[in-house]
């Protein structure tokens, strides 16, 4: 069970905006070492989509934007595509466990 | 353009060994840190190893499921990052990724990533 919980699971129509969530604790992203999000289709390697809790690397439209409170982390994409039913994956630096993951979550664009 | 390259993965039994290796390009390998992550089938990512840049000490940092038989290593003159894997497991069977790690004060983030080998670990 990772330290980082995501929601196994969200849908949204075309166009419309959703949020996935990571939850993290005091020794992870409460501790101030930034949330960073990967993107990952099918069969591909993951990709980088936001770093350091709000950065979007260069090529990443700003439909993806990201936020951190306290503890908890979040990746919103605006203007939901066909092509952005993918898994998401949260990760975070922790001070006991080193590099964490979030256990993914998968979109599903109806 | 930044490239990572894996190779090396295959079927191997348990309880032998296996190396991985990372051929990178397009950037300053010793300018960075590398680690490598793994995906066993159906599951999320999980971070193996880190192999830091040499002005951050060049040390080396392991997950706890494969502290002990797992070591990574770099050679910055043929631009290659290893991870040599013993005691096989049935549990280490996943892909393997490599990736480039930057780091920014205390944010660190793995911007560039390979395609990824397979390693089986079957009898």
């Amino acid at each position: 069970q990772s330290l980082l919980t995501q929601p196994p699971s969200m849908s949204g129509a075309p166009g419309q905006r959703v949020t996935i969530s990571c939850t993290g604790s005091s020794s992870n992203i409460g501790a101030g070492y930034g949330v960073n999000w990967y993107r990952q289709l099918p069969g591909t390697a993951p990709r980088l989509v936001i770093y350091a809790g709000t950065n979007r690397p260069s090529g990443v439209p700003d439909r993806f934007s990201g936020s951190i409170s306290g503890t908890s982390a979040s990746l919103a994409i605006a203007g939901l595509q066909a092509e952005d039913e993918a898994d998401y994956y949260c990760q975070s630096f922790d001070l006991g466990l080193d590099w964490l993951f979030g256990g993914g979550t998968h979109l599903t664009v109806l | 353009e930044v490239q990572l390259v894996e190779s090396g993965g295959g079927l191997v039994q348990p309880g032998r060994s296996l190396r991985l290796s990372c051929r990178v390009s397009g950037f300053t390998f010793g300018d960075y840190s590398v680690t490598w992550v793994r995906q066993a089938p159906g599951r999320g990512l999980e971070w193996v190893a880190l192999s830091r840049r040499k002005d951050h000490g060049g040390t080396a940092q392991y997950a706890a499921s494969v502290k002990g038989r797992f070591t990574i290593s770099r050679d910055e003159s043929k631009n290659i990052a290893y991870l040599h894997m013993n005691s096989l497991e049935t549990a280490d069977t996943a892909v393997y990724y490599c990736c480039r790690q930057t780091e920014f004060g205390s944010f660190y983030w793995f911007d560039s990533w390979g395609q990824g080998t397979l390693v089986s670990v079957s009898s």
